[in-house]
């Protein structure tokens, strides 16, 4: 089974903090994603990643940066949190369409 | 730029009776089409999939979808519901150009009644 891990299911972080997001997969997919899901929006991808130390800007890519230095582990960067970024943040792994989604993190910025 | 639209932002269906979750895309060609479903408090998981060929895909769990090229559409179906079906599902399309990523539809959340 694929397996796609998120370091933490919970996090609460203060307002300026930076916020360091973790995704691993564990299949050597050459794709990774990171959404941010929020009641009545669905999914909107932030970044993506088509191969180690490459990434692309998403939909919604202000307030965020991205990090692949390895190929199984993508990480999402907050610089500065902010309240609006208050969200549930999914991570995504796949080797092409197809995509494998980790549990998530419910990312609260007060 | 490819859309999804799920026109239905809940619905409720006894459990035992069937469904059909309605999802239609805007892209200018045949699309690659998805539907995920997310338990509460999990992640997606891949219900099903199109890339070409029969119009009729099976996935898991007992759902199919039908792809029709006229209508833009893409219904995902399941002719009895069970409690445990309850949950949000997701549309989503792949672009065939350029990168493998995925738009995906708002979501419709089902709910089963017993």
């Amino acid at each position: 089974d694929v397996k796609v891990t998120q370091s933490s299911r919970y996090l609460v972080k203060r307002t300026g903090e930076k916020v360091f997001l973790e995704c691993v997969q564990d299949m050597d997919h050459e794709n990774m994603f990171w959404y941010r899901q929020d009641p009545g929006l669905g999914l909107r991808l932030i970044y993506f990643s088509y191969d180690v130390k490459m990434k692309e800007k998403g939909d919604i890519p202000e307030g965020y940066s991205v990090s692949r230095e390895k190929k199984e582990r993508f990480s999402l960067i907050l610089e500065s949190a902010s309240t609006n970024q208050t969200s549930m943040y999914l991570c995504a792994s796949g080797p092409s369409y197809e995509q494998y989604f980790g549990p998530g993190t419910r990312l609260t910025v007060t | 730029a490819q859309s999804v639209t799920q026109p239905d932002i809940h619905i409720t269906v006894s459990e035992g009776a069937s469904l059909e979750l309605r999802c239609n895309y805007s892209y200018g060609a045949t699309p690659y089409l998805f539907w995920y479903v997310q338990s509460p408090g999990q992640g997606l998981q891949l219900l099903l999939k199109y890339f070409s060929g029969d119009t009729l895909v099976q996935g898991i769990k007992g759902f199919e979808a039908e792809f029709k090229r006229s209508q833009s559409s893409f219904n995902l179906r399941k002719p009895s519901v069970h409690w445990s079906d309850a949950a949000e599902y997701f549309c989503a399309v792949g672009s065939r150009k350029g990168y493998s990523t995925l738009t995906f539809g708002k979501g419709t959340m089902l709910l089963v009644s017993p």
